[in-house]
């Protein structure tokens, strides 16, 4: 199972927005609504920001948004804050009970 | 409040096994999958498989079939993880998730609560 793919790193002004593409094949994102999202921090535990492509769990900023088109998704951060600096990776069911994660992305807040 | 907590570091040798536990708390044990995740040092999230707390069913990477076993001891809400054949490459953080449905849907669907992380260190 290939990792999704993700670009290595993102960066954006305090304020402004950024997106996040995840991108996999029709077997696993294009396939089912179960794209999630994770921010960490160094030397952190992965914190769940959203689940089934597009739904916030209790407690996560309303900042932080996610879509689907096909077989990639998106992450959306508005209003950046300096908060929001670390790693993100993309999840997704990849059939057979299985899950594969994406490459990670790096958020910089300039 | 739900908790995973993770037993500790470990420095093994090439060859050798190392178990890891991940004590849940509170949420009922047996009602949600507890999956396990690694990541080597600066490298992205790799994902090992899963258990099934109530049945004890597994399913693994196929990375990692025939090197994993995925146990449980439902009497302390407790899943372990056992990695075997230990090489250099192993060397990594393991987490344990849990699984967001409690349904067993899809085996979880998603995690949304996470143990500390465990470092193994695979050395000679």
């Amino acid at each position: 199972q290939s990792a999704l793919t993700q670009p290595a790193s993102v960066s954006g002004s305090p304020g402004q927005s950024i997106t996040i593409s995840c991108t996999g094949t029709s077997s696993d994102v294009g396939s089912f609504n179960l794209v999630s999202w994770y921010q960490q921090h160094p030397g952190k535990a992965p914190k769940l920001m959203i689940y089934e492509d597009s739904k916030r769990p209790s407690g996560v900023s309303n900042r932080f948004s996610g879509s689907k088109s096909g077989n990639t998704a998106s992450l959306t951060i508005s209003g950046l804050q300096a908060e929001d600096e670390a790693d993100y990776y993309c999840c997704s069911y990849a059939g057979s009970s299985t899950y594969v994660f994406g490459t990670g992305t790096t958020v910089t807040v300039l | 409040q739900v908790q995973l907590v993770q037993s500790g570091a470990e420095v093994k040798k090439p060859g050798a096994s190392v178990k890891v536990s991940c004590k849940a708390s509170g949420y009922t044990f047996t009602g949600y999958y507890i999956h396990w995740v690694r990541q080597a040092p600066g490298q992205r999230l790799e994902w090992m498989g899963w258990i099934n707390p109530n049945s004890g069913g597994t399913n693994y990477a196929q990375k990692f079939q025939g090197r994993v076993t995925m146990t449980k001891d439902t009497s302390i809400s407790t899943a372990y993880m056992e990695l075997s054949s230990l090489r250099s490459d192993d060397t990594a953080v393991y987490f344990c998730a849990r699984g967001g449905y409690n349904s067993g849907w899809y085996a979880g669907g998603f995690f949304d609560y996470w143990g500390q992380g465990t470092l193994v260190t695979v050395s000679s």
